[in-house]
């Protein structure tokens, strides 16, 4: 079974762009999650998407954005780059059963390392 | 707000050691996680709990409810076990994504 896929793996990008992350779970995961690595903030959570509905936000401003298509497939797009959102950006996916109450073991990503420049 | 304090920061051991790492957290919890990250950022998932103790080859982890505390052991320990580990909790009633703590660095020295 193939693990979870980031695409791209890397980025370099100039202040003031914008950015599209990709992320494909593991197949018949219908939880997907993002997460900023910096080295000084450490992991913060970003999003939580299950069955195409946002279900949390994390602590970002508006110009993180994400969405769930409906074949779990998520994207994660960050507008107008500022040089601090220079990140390895995670994501990870869950088998959720019922009605997805968000405690199942997680599967990462090997992430993208998006540097603004 | 919900905040992870892990303890030790970083730890250096020889191999064989028996390790313990350290996580309290300050609110209810619905689940905790430990997480190892190598460097190169791949981060693997070694435990989900919500109570008890887990056991998985030479890991375990253990959660104390009651007292807001979780620690994951490795016995027998290994220059392989050199990584990164993180503890991460979800506030109970799921409204919040993932808390991280900010990890233990441990070196295992052949």
């Amino acid at each position: 079974k193939a693990g979870v896929t980031q695409t791209p793996r890397y980025l370099i990008k100039t202040r003031g762009q914008q950015v599209t992350l990709s992320c494909s779970p593991i197949s018949g995961h219908r939880s997907v999650s993002w997460y900023q690595q910096t080295p000084g903030q450490g992991l913060q959570f970003l999003f939580e998407y299950f069955s195409e509905t946002q279900r949390n936000k994390g602590n970002f401003p508006g110009r993180f954005s994400g969405r769930q298509f409906s074949n779990s497939r998520s994207e994660m797009n960050v507008s107008t780059l500022e040089l601090g959102d220079s990140a390895l950006y995670l994501c990870a996916s869950s088998l959720e059963i019922g009605n997805g109450q968000g405690n199942s073991p997680l599967h990462f990503g090997n992430g993208t390392r998006l540097t603004v420049t | 707000k919900n905040e992870v304090e892990q303890s030790p920061q970083n730890l250096t051991a020889q191999e064989g050691e028996f390790i313990t790492i350290n996580c309290s957290y300050s609110v209810g919890i619905s689940a905790l996680h430990w997480l190892q990250q190598h460097p190169g950022g791949g981060i693997v998932s070694l435990f989900m709990l919500s109570s008890g103790k887990k056991k998985h080859g030479r890991l375990i982890a253990t959660i104390n409810i009651q007292e807001k505390h979780s620690s994951l052991h490795i016995t027998a320990s290994h220059p392989r076990d050199s990584a990164v580990y993180i503890c991460a909790v979800r506030a109970g009633g799921g409204a919040d994504g993932l808390t991280f703590g900010k990890g233990t660095h441990l070196i295992i020295q052949p």
